[in-house]
């Protein structure tokens, strides 16, 4: 069965500290992975996927991730985090011969000033 | 600019209602669907269709229809079967090849008065 797990609901970090948020998931063929980022009444917008190549993948905002095939991994990474970066993180993952995406249950990160 | 746009940002309904959601895109997507989020529970899926004149029950159809006449509208209706309709509701989009993932709307807050 495909499935995606967020073990973080919340993160705090202060801002210009590093952030990795964790994603892992379950998925019988080679997966297309997606991050997503949604601030407060709108919609998701995404910020990076992967599906081929390159495992380290790079997004806008400043954000990366890395495909961890033998961990079941996609975890998003940013260096240095900005207070307008706190807003709610989904990881996705879906194939090219699935119709859907399945979503995790979302990491809500806060940046401390 | 392609997008998709969701209509009404706020709506209330009585109970015992039904009340309809807008979902229309010009991004000459072929696959549309429906989710619905609850604060802690990420997104799930509602319905979808990849074609016109066909759809697919998601996770949690029930209280639920749509239509999908033309490419670029799918509806929702929240009926009064839906028990427990107050929910942000996402609509989103895919083109062909999974690998470019959804675009999403903005959004649609539903509340019980």
């Amino acid at each position: 069965a495909q499935s995606v797990t967020q073990p973080d609901i919340h993160i705090t970090v202060s801002e210009g500290a590093s952030l990795e948020l964790r994603c892992n998931y379950s998925y019988g063929a080679t997966p297309y992975l997606f991050w997503y980022v949604q601030s407060p009444g709108q919609g998701l917008q995404l910020l990076l996927k992967y599906f081929s190549g390159d495992t380290l993948v790079q997004g806008i905002k400043g954000f990366e991730a890395e495909f961890k095939r033998s961990q079941s991994s996609f975890n998003l990474r940013k260096p240095s985090v900005h207070w307008s970066d706190a807003a709610e993180y989904f990881c996705a993952v879906g194939g090219e011969n699935f119709n859907k995406f399945y979503f995790g249950s979302g990491t809500k990160l806060n940046v401390k000033p | 600019d392609g997008g998709i746009t969701q209509s009404p940002k706020y709506l209330f309904r009585k109970e015992g209602q039904n009340v309809t959601l807008s979902c229309e895109q010009n991004l000459n997507h072929d696959a549309m669907y429906w989710y619905r989020q609850d604060p802690g529970q990420g997104l799930r899926l509602i319905y979808y269709s990849q074609i016109v004149n066909d759809f697919q029950k998601g996770d949690i159809a029930e209280g639920y229809s749509v239509s999908r006449e033309k490419k670029e509208s799918f509806p929702l209706t929240v009926t009064s079967a839906q028990k427990n309709p107050t929910a942000f509701y996402l609509c989103a989009s895919a083109g062909q090849g999974m690998g470019y993932g959804y675009t999403f709307g903005s959004g649609t807050r539903l509340t019980v008065v």
